[in-house]
């Protein structure tokens, strides 16, 4: 596609619940990034993915997080009994190479809120 | 740690009101600074890459430049259609982003 694609924009969930994020990424870019945004908050660096190699999960919050990457493509952030403090923008962005001279591409971002 | 910093949280003007954003910084390794713009709603957009200090680049009525502890975003005669919230990043190992300035411009 012309951009990078999440889905779905906005969801609400119960306090316990199971929530997956989808994000697929723009053709050919072989970096795929999570990143979260709360209210009055820089982005939070979650996960990255480069081409075949190991994910770099440091920026993970919890064991409750996990991300993959199916066939170089499309990614799903999974949260696990959700928590209040999960709710804010979960963003997605891609690029050419790790270094992205020409910066990353996001999507428009979903909205988690957790009641 | 890397660290990175935006004044002010957030700044309104006039239209034709020119002025700057700050972004200051702590990195061990520079491999860029990278200037996005963000719309309500939307995720961030890229503007800038500045790789060494004294670099600077412009677009419209946007100039970033770049020293080796801060970079600027001056706006000159900035226009309505220019509120939005602007995110300074810097790249080391990974990319971290500060917290933004959030720019209003009035008619």
């Amino acid at each position: 596609g012309a951009g990078v694609s999440q889905s779905p924009s906005n969801k609400v969930t119960e306090k316990g619940k199971d929530v997956e994020l989808r994000c697929d990424p723009i053709s050919g870019h072989t970096a795929l990034y999570w990143y979260r945004q709360s209210l009055g908050q820089g982005l939070e660096f979650l996960i990255y993915f480069q081409g075949n190699s190991a994910p770099d999960k440091s920026g993970l919050p919890s064991d409750r997080f996990s991300a993959e990457r199916t066939g170089g493509s499309v990614s799903t952030l999974t949260i696990q009994r959700t928590q209040q403090e999960d709710s804010a923008v979960y963003l997605c962005a891609s690029s050419l190479a790790p270094t992205g001279g020409y910066g990353y591409t996001f999507g428009s971002g979903t909205r988690l809120t957790v009641v | 740690e890397d660290q990175v910093t935006q004044s002010p949280e957030a700044l309104r003007l006039q239209e034709g009101e020119s002025s700057s954003l700050n972004c200051s910084y702590t990195v061990s390794g520079l491999r860029g600074l990278f200037w996005y713009r963000q719309d309500p709603g939307k995720g961030p957009e890229f503007l800038f890459t500045l790789y060494s200090a004294g670099e600077e680049k412009e677009k419209e009525r946007l100039k970033a430049t770049l020293t080796k502890k801060e970079s600027f975003l001056h706006i000159t005669a900035p226009k309505p259609e220019d509120s939005a919230t602007y995110l300074c990043a810097v790249q080391d190992n990974d990319m971290r982003f500060g917290a933004g300035t959030r720019l209003t411009v009035k008619p």
